[in-house]
């Protein structure tokens, strides 16, 4: 079992609609990424978090530090969203990835 | 101020030959990190480096891996004798403090390592 879960693997929604993909983690940690990994290979950090909630555009991420457990929320989601979401769970000196979500946004 | 540069962003080897990955972190950080994506796999920590030091290098593989971070340079990524196997994508990020833990990375656009 890996240490750190993604769910579900693949996603494909219609533009405008809302979008979870949920991240569940066995191992201790001193914080939680979200990425996104576009086609052409580039990874942006979009959140760290350690507590809470934290909304940046349409996207919000949030963590349940009691039930190891995080959520990647887009809200009117659009083709440009189209991208591999990567959690990440990050230990004192190590990282730890799932295995991604990829998700497809149609118009 | 320029990001996490990478170069070079595609390399092609034979097997049995050698791989340099460079790797300029953002103006300010003196921690970066190289991470491994293997085809259709997800990513992998491979080292932790501080300037003149490797701090965590758990997920290195133990022969013809070698990495560095001197005080003047890019960090260097070394694959000696390369096989089939290490034909993958290796992304380099780095941080202004130290430790994964509680610190963002801003991630370089990749080398894409292809071995003949």
């Amino acid at each position: 079992k890996n240490e750190v879960e993604q769910s579900p693997q693949n996603l494909t929604a219609q533009e405008g609609e809302f979008i979870t993909i949920n991240c569940s983690y066995s191992v201790g940690i001193s914080a939680l990424h979200w990425l996104q990994q576009h086609p052409g290979g580039g990874i942006v950090s979009l959140f760290m978090l350690s507590s809470g909630k934290k909304k940046h555009g349409r996207l919000i991420a949030t963590i349940n530090i009691q039930e190891k457990h995080s959520s990647l929320h887009i809200t009117a989601s659009h083709p440009r969203d189209s991208a591999v979401y990567i959690c990440a769970a990050s230990g004192n000196n190590d990282m730890r990835f799932g295995a991604g979500t990829r998700l497809t946004v149609k118009p | 101020n320029a990001g996490v540069m990478q170069n070079p962003r595609h390399l092609v080897r034979r097997r049995g030959q050698e791989a340099r990955l460079r790797c300029s972190p953002m103006k300010g950080h003196s921690h970066v990190y190289w991470y491994r994506q293997l085809p259709e796999e997800g990513l992998k920590f491979m080292v932790y480096l501080q300037k003149e030091n490797i701090i965590d290098e758990s997920g290195m593989p133990k022969e013809r891996f070698s990495a560095e971070f001197p005080k003047e340079g890019p960090s260097i990524l070394r694959i000696q004798q390369v096989v089939r196997g290490d034909s993958a994508a290796y992304f380099c990020a780095s941080s202004p403090l130290g430790g994964q833990g509680g610190n963002e990375q801003f991630f370089g656009p990749g080398t894409r390592l292809t071995v003949l």
